[in-house]
């Protein structure tokens, strides 16, 4: 079974310019959850999609948005990109709530 | 928001057992605690969790007390690739887990 793949895995922004990370489930996998993780203030929770619903989200501003397809796939969005907004993004997913969740390799976010 | 503590690192010697500990004692009865471990540069590993009894698999073990405010990840003959970041993690909700900062591990020959 394949894994969770994230794109693109390095992407170099501009302070103010806007971003899309990608990131496809393990099949058969429907909940989708994306960190942010930088050495300062290690990995934190994102948001969480269930079945293209937004089920939790974590303590990050409105800048920051994601969506789910029907076929479990989701994107992540940063707006208006800041020089903080540096960091490496992973997305994570589970086949039920309470299941281990399986991570991608992450993708790696410059801010310039 | 983390509802975890854990020592910043520890050293274990290849070969023993490495026993990293971790409190959480503002834990729910419902909540389950789990165990994750990154190694530089790659996305975290699911390694264990349980609720209140003791798990074993074929990674590891996790001793949780009977009052569920601590618990302790025992990896039984440690190698090198053992080397790691791990976290214990407190699962809140649906599917929010909160990371923490994590024990560094690291594996001496």
């Amino acid at each position: 079974k394949a894994g969770v793949t994230q794109t693109p895995r390095y992407l170099i922004k501009t302070r103010g310019q806007q971003v899309t990370l990608s990131c496809s489930p393990i099949s058969g996998h429907r909940s989708v959850s994306w960190y942010q993780q930088t050495p300062g203030q290690g990995l934190q929770f994102l948001f969480e999609y269930f079945s293209e619903t937004q089920r939790n989200k974590g303590n990050f501003p409105g800048r920051f948005s994601g969506r789910q397809f029907s076929n479990s796939r989701s994107e992540m969005n940063v707006s208006t990109l800041e020089l903080g907004d540096s960091a490496l993004y992973l997305c994570a997913s589970s086949a039920l709530t309470g299941d281990e969740q399986y991570f991608g390799p992450g993708t790696r976010l410059t801010v310039t | 928001d983390a509802k975890t503590t854990q020592p910043t690192s520890m050293d274990c010697a290849e070969g023993r057992a490495a026993n990293l500990p971790c409190n959480h004692s503002t834990i729910s009865g419902n909540e389950y605690v789990y165990w994750y471990r990154q190694i530089h540069s790659q996305g975290p590993q699911y390694i264990i969790h349980g609720l209140k009894n003791n798990e074993t698999n074929e990674m590891a073990s996790l001793i949780i007390t009977e009052d569920r405010k601590s618990s302790t990840l025992i990896l039984p003959h440690a190698t090198l690739r053992d080397t790691a970041v791990y976290y214990c993690i407190v699962r809140v909700g649906w599917n929010q887990f909160y990371f923490g900062t994590g024990t560094s591990l690291t594996v001496i020959p």
